[in-house]
């Protein structure tokens, strides 16, 4: 059963601070990984989608890497704004079976 | 401009009752999906659709079946609505699996 992990649950991180968090997936069958920002009471939408081990793509002060021969990928966030309050969800699509979702990490910016 | 659509946004109906969700993407994909939030407000993978392969979650109960009319529409039909079934249902688009999927606004679905 293939399953998508990401760490940690929950983090609260002060505004200004930088943080990142991790998802960590099967490293056989990789086909793609994606990165997707929840915010409350609204629809997922894609910050990244990473295809080569090495990856690094950059959106603002966001952030994502890609290791696929150990099966993690890291998103980071640099000088935490109010606005990156959500749920950062990691998504698996293996190249010949069901996209699996992480359970996500869901950030907290404190003012 | 709506990139993914779906009707409607709310729905409240009986135990035993068939409803339908209708969900339209007008960006040309070629991928759908339907996806179910369930009540730990994780997101699960119902069906994934295009015009050659449908992949259904083995855990999905028969009582949910997608039909697709034509490559833009993917509609979700429930039969026999249990009151497990409520949720917040979600569907999405995606030129091809590995792309970054569009999501829809979803629709709260409660059975009473």
């Amino acid at each position: 059963i293939l399953n998508v992990e990401q760490s940690p649950q929950s983090l609260h991180v002060q505004e200004g601070d930088s943080t990142n968090f991790t998802c960590s997936f099967p490293s056989s069958n990789f086909y793609a990984l994606h990165w997707y920002r929840w915010e409350t009471a609204k629809s997922p939408e894609a910050l990244f989608v990473m295809t080569l081990n090495g990856d690094e793509k950059k959106k603002g002060r966001i952030s994502a890497t890609l290791n696929t021969k150990e099966g993690y990928s890291y998103l980071y966030i640099k000088g935490s704004q109010p606005e990156d309050s959500a749920t950062y969800l990691c998504a698996f699509p293996p190249r010949d079976d069901k996209i699996i979702f992480g359970k996500g990490t869901r950030l907290h910016i404190l003012p | 401009d709506t990139a993914v659509s779906q009707t409607p946004k709310y729905l409240v109906t009986q135990m035993g009752n068939d409803k339908s969700i209708k969900c339209e993407q007008n960006l040309g994909h070629d991928t759908m999906y339907w996806y179910k939030q369930d009540s730990k407000k994780f997101l699960k993978i119902m069906f994934s659709y295009n015009n050659k392969e449908l992949i259904i979650n083995e855990t999905v109960p028969n009582r949910f079946s997608p039909k697709s009319p034509d490559k833009a529409h993917l509609n979700l039909h429930i039969n026999s609505l249990e009151l497990g079934d409520s949720a917040v249902y979600f569907c999405a688009s995606s030129h091809v699996r590995a792309y970054e999927q569009y999501f829809g606004p979803g629709t709260r679905l409660t059975v009473t």
